[in-house]
């Protein structure tokens, strides 16, 4: 199962910011917060990822409180074609220096004019 | 990051026939994955696809249904066998390194009538 819940649809108005939170209270010392969004018809799309830090690239931000039970990404200027499903992924790694990616429901964001 | 290519992008496909799925890579990767993705729904992992040796299939996901095949580090297919209309789904290949983040294709739309 997956260990994220997120809100299942968000709307924001382009050129906002949009905030799009997750919770992972069961989340362990050693498991990473990954996102990804998958558009409309396209594969999924790595966004960001990180561990107790708070992260930002070109892309987006990552705010992960200090009990690191949940966080926040942040488009800082939503487009409309950020319109797409967020997934927001606990990284688990498994005994043989692999990981693996349990994707939940995600949250559909809808960015309006 | 990873430029992935997989043919075909979408298929109607007869009852009871195969479609085989092609997954190329432009570089060498350590890891190939194959995931469904059932209409709605979010992504869940078929397989890992193992150079030289036999996938690793998930729990509910077996040889004789969904044959893989994986002869280098940049290419690998996934067969669809015997197909019903449940099989009709999104089928995304996905790489990565041990710990890096992963990258997918775009996908391939199959439609079993």
């Amino acid at each position: 199962d997956a260990k994220t819940t997120q809100p299942p649809s968000m709307d924001c108005a382009e050129g906002r910011a949009a905030n799009l939170p997750c919770n992972h209270s069961t989340i362990s010392g050693n498991e990473y917060v990954y996102w990804y969004r998958q558009i409309h018809s396209q594969g999924p799309q790595y966004i960001i990822h990180g561990l107790k830090n708070n992260e930002t690239n070109e892309m987006a931000s990552l705010i992960i409180t200090e009990d690191r039970k949940s966080s926040t990404l942040i488009l800082p200027h939503a487009t409309l074609r950020d319109t797409a499903v967020y997934y927001c992924i606990v990284r688990t790694p498994l005994g043989d220096s692999n990981y693996q990616l349990i994707w939940g429901a995600g949250t559909k964001l809808i960015i309006k004019p | 990051s990873a430029v992935i290519s997989q043919k075909p992008s979408r298929d109607i496909c007869q009852r009871g026939t195969s479609l085989t799925i092609q997954c190329q890579v432009d570089s060498q990767v350590t890891m190939m994955f194959w995931y469904r993705q059932q209409p709605g729904q979010s992504l869940t992992l078929i397989a890992t696809a193992n150079q030289g040796s036999e996938a690793t299939y998930e729990s509910g996901f077996v040889i004789d249904k969904f044959p893989i095949s994986r002869p280098n580090l940049t290419f690998s297919t996934l067969t669809v066998s015997n197909m019903s209309p449940e099989d009709s789904s999104i089928y995304l290949c996905s790489v990565r390194g041990l710990y890096t983040e992963a990258f997918f294709g775009q996908g391939t739309r199959l439609t079993v009538v």
